[in-house]
C-alpha cells in the first residue's frame, strides 16, 4: 500500500464547477499535511497547509480527518487557470522533515 | 520558488557518463533536498542535508551522490551506476523547523541518450 494515495483522475469539469479531491495516508503518526499545485513540466508550489480545524483560502478549502487518515481539497467556482496537478503531501513522523508525496490528481477545467 | 536556482534546465547525457546537477539557494535555509519525479508518479527522495557537511540517503539513493560544502549549494551527481536516470530532478529547501514547508527550484530535466 502506498503511504499517500490519491485518485489520479483526470477530473474534467466546466468553469464554475465545484470539485473535491481526496487523499488518504497510511502512517497515523504523520505530523503535518499540505496541498501543492504542479503545472505541466514545472516545479510543485505550495497551495496550502492543512490543519485539523480546516482552513480556507479564497475558493480553496482544505480539511483533515486524523481519525480516518483522510485529507481533502475543495475548489469552488473553478477557473481555467486552476487546471493543474494537485499533490497531496504528508510529513512523516520524526525529525527529518521528510515529505511523502502522493502521485497527484490532475484537474482540467474547460470553458 | 524564488531564491532557488537549478541548472541546467535540460541536460542530455550519454550512457556511462556521470553528470552533476546544480542547486543553489539564497534563502538562508538550513535544509536541502533532492527529489526525482517520473511520469505518473509522486516525487521520491534521493538525498537530503539538514546542515552543512552532513547529508543522509533518501529512499532511492543508489547511483547518486551529493555534497554540502556550503549552506547555499547542494549539487547532485548522477553516476553511471544509476540504471534509469532519465527523469525530472527537483531540489527543495526548508528553513529549519521540522514544521516548515519546503520550496522547490524549477527543476532539471535529464535525458539519457
Amino acid at each position: 500500500r502506498k503511504e499517500v494515495e490519491q485518485d489520479p483522475g483526470p477530473f474534467n469539469v466546466p468553469e464554475g464547477a465545484t470539485v473535491a479531491f481526496n487523499c488518504t495516508y497510511s502512517n497515523s503518526a504523520s505530523q503535518s499535511f499540505f496541498w501543492y499545485r504542479q503545472d505541466c513540466r514545472k516545479e510543485p508550489k505550495l497551495l496550502m497547509s492543512v490543519y485539523s480545524s480546516g482552513n480556507e483560502d479564497g475558493r480553496f478549502t482544505a480539511q483533515l480527518n486524523r481519525a480516518s487518515q483522510y485529507i481533502s481539497l475543495l475548489i469552488r467556482d473553478s477557473k481555467l487557470s486552476d487546471s493543474a496537478t494537485y499533490l497531496c503531501v504528508v510529513r512523516s513522523s520524526g525529525n527529518t522533515g521528510k515529505l511523502i508525496f502522493g502521485q497527484g490528481t490532475t484537474l482540467q477545467v474547460k470553458p | 520558488d524564488g531564491g532557488i536556482t537549478q541548472s541546467p534546465k535540460y541536460l542530455f547525457r550519454k550512457e556511462g557518463q556521470n553528470v552533476t546537477l546544480s542547486c543553489e539557494q539564497n534563502l538562508n535555509h538550513d535544509a536541502m533536498y533532492w527529489y526525482r519525479q517520473d511520469p505518473g508518479q509522486g516525487l521520491r527522495l534521493i538525498y537530503y542535508s539538514q546542515i552543512v557537511n552532513d547529508f543522509q540517503k533518501g529512499d532511492i539513493a543508489e547511483g547518486y551522490s551529493v555534497s554540502r560544502e556550503k549552506k547555499e549549494s547542494f549539487p547532485l551527481t548522477v553516476t553511471s551506476a544509476q540504471k534509469n536516470p532519465t527523469a525530472f530532478y527537483l531540489c527543495a529547501t526548508q528553513q529549519g523547523s521540522v514544521a516548515d514547508t519546503q520550496y522547490f527550484g524549477p527543476g532539471t530535466r535529464l535525458t539519457v541518450l
